[in-house]
């Protein structure tokens, strides 16, 4: 049962082009939503992360958009760079106790070419 | 600091071996998981501990076994490998259990 569902799979974007990955989830305990960024060959790093309190959250050219209502979360990355490359993972989290535990999203492959 | 370190970085076994994966963390985390990365699945979790000790299960633990003995230190075993469990594995720590420090993975090939 995927809780939390991403997409696109994968994603072309142009230098200087938006970058947009979307998520959805169903499970409204969800209580912090994170995004993650992993270059191949290392692991996932934590990118940016929103709580339901706030509708946006930006981190320079990184934003992240929050729907409550629809459940649904996005990722933006304004002026992309090739550097940006990399896959990309969204994912919430369910805690209230020490058990919580994130659930990720299947990933985005995202491609900026020069 | 070294972050979270994992051993071995690449490992091929037959169809029966057992082996163990380690993962040892230098920043005294509380919080260490197991994850396994499969294309088109994401991130899904296998075991993971809340403190030196404990351990508990995730979404996918079957043919898997864990130890945590030490704060430090995260064991994965693998008791009979299937080639269902070729795939990246990574090891994550945390202070909380929100924000997690991932290793650089270990790619295992069951043949």
């Amino acid at each position: 049962q995927q809780q939390v569902k991403q997409s696109p799979q994968s994603l072309i974007v142009q230098k200087g082009g938006i970058s947009i990955i979307n998520c959805a989830y169903e499970n409204t305990a969800f209580d912090y939503f994170p995004w993650y960024q992993q270059f191949p060959g290392k692991g996932p790093a934590l990118l940016i992360a929103i709580r339901p309190d706030v509708s946006e959250k930006k981190e320079g050219r990184f934003t992240i958009s929050f729907n409550k209502s629809a459940k649904q979360f996005s990722l933006h990355i304004m002026d992309s760079q090739p550097g940006d490359s990399a896959t990309y993972f969204c994912a919430a989290f369910s805690g209230g106790t020490s058990y919580g535990k994130l659930t990720f999203g299947q990933g985005t492959i995202l491609t900026v070419h020069p | 600091n070294a972050g979270v370190t994992q051993t071995p970085k690449f490992r091929v076994l037959k169809t029966g071996q057992s082996m163990t994966l380690l993962c040892a963390q230098d920043m005294n985390h509380e919080y260490m998981y197991w994850y396994r990365q499969d294309p088109g699945m994401g991130l899904r979790l296998i075991h993971y501990s809340v403190g030196e000790g404990t351990t508990a299960k995730g979404e996918v633990p079957d043919g898997y076994n864990v130890s945590r003995l030490k704060k430090q230190n995260f064991l994965l075993g693998l008791e009979s490998a299937a080639p269902s469990q070729t795939s990246v594995y990574f090891c994550a720590s945390g202070q909380t259990n929100e924000k997690l420090f991932f290793g650089s993975g270990t790619q295992l090939s069951v043949l």
